[in-house]
């Protein structure tokens, strides 16, 4: 079975642009949730979605924002991008009924 | 407020010896957690999870051990091989009970060489 996938792998944009990642999940996972790490940080969590509904959301500003569509794939979309936005974004995505959560490759974002 | 600690960024292992990476956790609520390898441009990967009500899972060369009353887990890795050189990541959620899995809480992650 494929993994995580995410989209695009490198993304380079300037300050006050937006940006959308995009996230499909492992097949049958019905839960995808997003993280930001930042350089020498572990990934810090930033949204869960489930059945397309919010399920938690992570210390970020509201420029941060996500959605989930009927097939589960997800994405997350940053507003007014600011220099500390760049990161490494992990899309992550779990079975219902289980705790373990596998992250896709990430998303590369860096912001000039 | 660092919830999930890794003390030590780094740590160093002959190939064929034991590797050991510690965790310690602040936060009481936690029930669930576990170990992530990461290689550079890669993202995590899986490696063992434990429950609160284990104190060990094993999984063929990993051993994650869980000593709640110290708020404390580590990874055994025996023996070490030079493909287990990594960035090694503790994590920890509190589990929902709803079908969905939790967030994670990490920590800042231990380096791990294994040299020949």
């Amino acid at each position: 079975d494929a993994g995580v996938t995410q989209s695009p792998t490198h993304l380079i944009k300037t300050r006050g642009q937006q940006v959308t990642l995009r996230c499909s999940p492992i097949s049958g996972h019905k839960s995808v949730s997003w993280y930001q790490q930042v350089l020498g940080q572990g990934p810090q969590f930033i949204f869960q979605y489930y059945e397309k509904e919010e399920r938690g959301r992570g210390n970020f500003p509201d420029r941060f924002s996500a959605r989930q569509f009927p097939n589960y794939s997800s994405e997350l979309n940053v507003n007014a991008l600011l220099l500390g936005d760049s990161a490494l974004y992990l899309c992550a995505s779990s079975r219902q009924g289980t705790d373990t959560q596998y992250f896709g490759p990430g998303t590369r974002l860096t912001v000039l | 407020d660092q919830q999930v600690k890794q003390n030590s960024p780094s740590l160093s292992v002959q190939e064929g010896r034991i590797s050991i990476l510690n965790c310690d956790y602040t936060n009481s609520m936690f029930d669930y957690f576990l170990w992530y390898k990461k290689y550079p441009a890669e993202g995590p990967t899986f490696l063992i999870s434990i429950s609160s009500i284990k104190d060990k899972n094993e999984d063929g060369r990993f051993t994650v051990f869980l000593n709640k009353s110290a708020k404390h887990l580590s990874l055994h890795i025996v023996p070490s091989q030079p493909g287990d050189s990594a960035v090694y990541f503790c994590a920890a959620s509190r589990r929902r009970g709803t079908g969905t899995a939790s967030k994670l809480t990490f920590g800042t992650g231990t380096r791990l060489q294994v040299t020949l």
